[in-house]
């Protein structure tokens, strides 16, 4: 079946980094989201993509479709401690009359103050 | 505007029982979608109902099964728990669903889960 592959798994940054992570698959997706998830909470959307090539930015995230519609990418600048959490990117995928949305594994982010 | 809710946030079950979870999506969203996340799988979609229709499902057997009434609360039933059905258990409302293209589509609120316990 189809799967995202996310990295990296865990990230150690220091306040004030910048922080990159990754999305791909060997499948087309024609939409990719990100969202954040917090302990004992659902997932709270972040930024939602649309069209190949798009660049999306939502205050200090910026995230991209990738060109081949198969990859997605999410940069945080100047990470601050409320970044702490984990960052999961999902793609839908619909053809006919069906929506399959598939999530990554997540990458957990861990900010030192 | 409210939230998603979901009911109950805990409960611990034995293997054989069956469960029922609900979900209230906010106002004015008529998808409703159910995921099941744990550690080793992470979220995996259930399946999607829009205005009382189930339009789209994930790869899960048939004990795991739903329903959404007319004013678009949904509840998801697992029978037969086993205990790799411990999971927390995610409800997500959306305006544009899993379906179609542009804006809204895949946008989606959660709630807070529900937390399942099988023993």
């Amino acid at each position: 079946g189809q799967q995202l592959n996310q990295s990296p798994q865990s990230m150690f940054i220091q306040e004030g980094e910048d922080v990159s992570m990754n999305c791909t698959s060997s499948s087309i997706f024609n939409t990719w989201l990100w969202y954040k998830q917090d302990p004992g909470e659902g997932p709270v959307l972040l930024i939602a993509l649309y069209k190949a090539g798009e660049l999306t930015s939502n205050g200090r995230l910026t995230a991209q479709f990738g060109i081949t519609r198969k990859d997605s990418f999410l940069n945080i600048s100047a990470s601050i401690p409320s970044d702490v959490g984990i960052y999961f990117c999902a793609g839908l995928n619909y053809g006919g009359s069906q929506g399959n949305l598939i999530f990554g594994k997540g990458t957990k982010l861990s900010v030192k103050p | 505007k409210a939230g998603v809710t979901q009911t109950p946030r805990y409960l611990i079950k034995t293997r054989g029982q069956q469960v029922t979870l609900s979900c209230s999506p906010i106002s004015g969203h008529r998808s409703v979608s159910w995921y099941q996340q744990t550690p080793g799988q992470g979220l995996q979609f259930l399946f999607e109902y829009f205005s009382e229709t189930q339009r789209n499902k994930g790869n899960f057997p048939g004990r795991f099964s739903g329903r959404q009434f007319s004013n678009s609360r949904s509840e998801m039933n697992v029978s037969t728990l086993e205990l790799g059905d411990s999971a927390l258990y995610l409800c997500a409302s959306s305006l544009g669903g899993l379906r179609g293209q542009g804006a809204n589509t895949g946008e989606l609120f959660f709630g807070e889960g529900s937390r399942l316990t099988v023993l």
